[in-house]
């Protein structure tokens, strides 16, 4: 089953404002990550928070995480044109395997 | 640093011939994973190799794909013969440990005729 899900598939904005995307799991995690691909490009990893951690900042970037909703967000405030791209939530297991299991993604269009 | 290197870049190729793609990871990264990425599919999880061994290749889609990793600075992903429906944007990545981050490579950009 799918173990990451993005929501929304799609998300156009202005250049200024915050673009929020959700991602839902199922099962227990240690970790879960967050990545950005631009088009035709390997993913960058942005972010990562533990299954501890209730929220982390990283410059225009707020993640949050609530374990017993089995759910995160990813906040980008102040959007840039630059910032346009597909963004991944990725969720490991509590077994220690190093597996990631990645979400559909949420594109980003972000209009100047 | 380099980052993870992927080579070739773009491959096409006609059904039933064998296509390797190969990828350096990051010198003292421990794990390896390889992924496939189509749009009806979304980004799957082929194998993954720590310390040089592969550890979990559930998601190989069948015996036509194999993987080795004969050393740290090196692995391959093998199709034998390869079918159109492996056309695909193939990802190398590789992790200094097995809860870190991932990076991830260019892609390998694989058509198959």
């Amino acid at each position: 089953s799918q173990q990451g899900e993005e929501d929304p598939q799609a998300l156009s904005i202005q250049e200024g404002e915050n673009a929020t995307m959700n991602c839902s799991y199922k099962t227990s995690i240690n970790n879960l990550q967050w990545y950005r691909q631009n088009s035709g490009r390997g993913l960058v990893h942005l972010i990562l928070i533990r299954s501890n951690e209730r929220e982390k900042h990283s410059g225009r970037l707020r993640v949050t995480l609530d374990t017993s909703k089995k759910s995160s967000s990813l906040l980008i405030t102040a959007s840039r044109a630059a910032d346009t791209a597909s963004y991944f939530c990725a969720t490991d297991g509590t077994g220690n395997t190093g597996k990631l299991i990645f979400g559909q993604g949420t594109t980003l269009q972000v209009k100047p | 640093d380099a980052g993870v290197i992927q080579s070739p870049r773009h491959e096409v190729t006609e059904m039933g011939q064998e296509v390797t793609l190969r990828c350096k990871p990051i010198s003292g990264h421990n794990s390896l994973f390889w992924y496939r990425q189509t749009m009806m599919r979304g980004l799957e999880l082929l194998i993954y190799f720590n310390n040089n061994v592969p550890i979990d290749d559930s998601g190989m889609p069948e015996d036509r794909f194999s993987a080795k990793m004969p050393n740290a600075s090196f692995s391959t992903l093998k199709i034998q013969p390869s079918e159109p429906r492996d056309s695909a944007v193939y990802f190398c990545a590789s992790s200094p440990g097995q809860r870190n981050e991932q990076f991830f490579g260019p892609g390998t950009r694989l058509t198959v005729l």
